[in-house]
């Protein structure tokens, strides 16, 4: 069975620091995409990432940055220089390829203040 | 070009009283989900539709739940005689194509049952 745990329920920061967000997931299939999305305050869930599990490679998208390593079930979420936008409840997730359902993590609320 | 929009933003209703809710996914995608998000938590899998394929039904959580989807297009969250534990906000996401593309969300309806 799928499932995804992102063990930080709450993470403060002070604008301009760093900060990572964890995601460990678990799935039998050889065969699976990773995603993270951004839920502002505004409610409506922003997609920001989708890797698939043959690819290892880092990905960098600005201040964004993502760990993947499959040797820990891990996909780590970076964020450079955090702002006070990014405020927001981060999801990871997971899907198995042939598998319509979409394992959500609890989330992770991330508040960068001033 | 437009996102998914779902309609209406928020319900109130009261016990056992049915409510319908719309989703109007992204022109073009195929693929249209629905989830269930209660407060604080993360989003959990109702249903999915792939073009004229049977709906994924596996994640209603029981059969006062329903949905359809006419055309291809425009989809119908039914939830029969609610109860006070249906309360959340329901997501409702399209993609591309099925198999583990990155899903779009619209802005949810916030459903209340007093």
């Amino acid at each position: 069975a799928q499932k995804v745990t992102q063990a930080q329920t709450e993470i403060s920061v002070v604008e301009k620091e760093d900060v990572t967000l964890d995601c460990v997931y678990e799935t039998r299939d050889t065969t699976y995409y990773l995603f993270w999305y951004k839920q502002p305050p505004s409610g409506e869930l922003v997609f920001l990432i989708r890797r698939n599990s043959f690819d290892e490679q880092n990905e960098i998208s600005g201040r964004y940055s993502w760990n993947f390593q499959k040797s820990t079930s891990s996909f780590n979420f970076t964020i450079t220089a955090s702002q006070v936008v990014d405020s927001a409840v981060y999801f990871c997730a997971l899907s198995e390829y042939n598998n319509n359902d979409m394992r959500f993590g609890a989330g992770t609320r991330l508040t960068v203040k001033p | 070009g437009a996102g998914v929009s779902q309609s209406p933003s928020n319900k109130v209703t009261e016990k056992g009283k049915d409510v319908e809710l719309r989703c109007d996914p992204i022109s073009g995608h195929t693929a249209l989900y629905w989830y269930r998000q209660s407060l604080g938590q993360g989003l959990e899998f109702l249903i999915y539709f792939q073009g004229n394929s049977a709906p994924d039904k596996s994640g209603l959580p029981s059969d006062r739940f329903s949905a359809e989807r006419t055309g291809g297009s425009v989809s119908t969250l039914t939830i029969q005689r609610t109860q006070q534990e249906d309360s959340a906000v329901y997501l409702c996401a399209s993609s591309l194509t099925g198999g583990a593309r990155e899903q779009y969300f619209g802005p949810g309806t916030r459903l209340t049952v007093t």
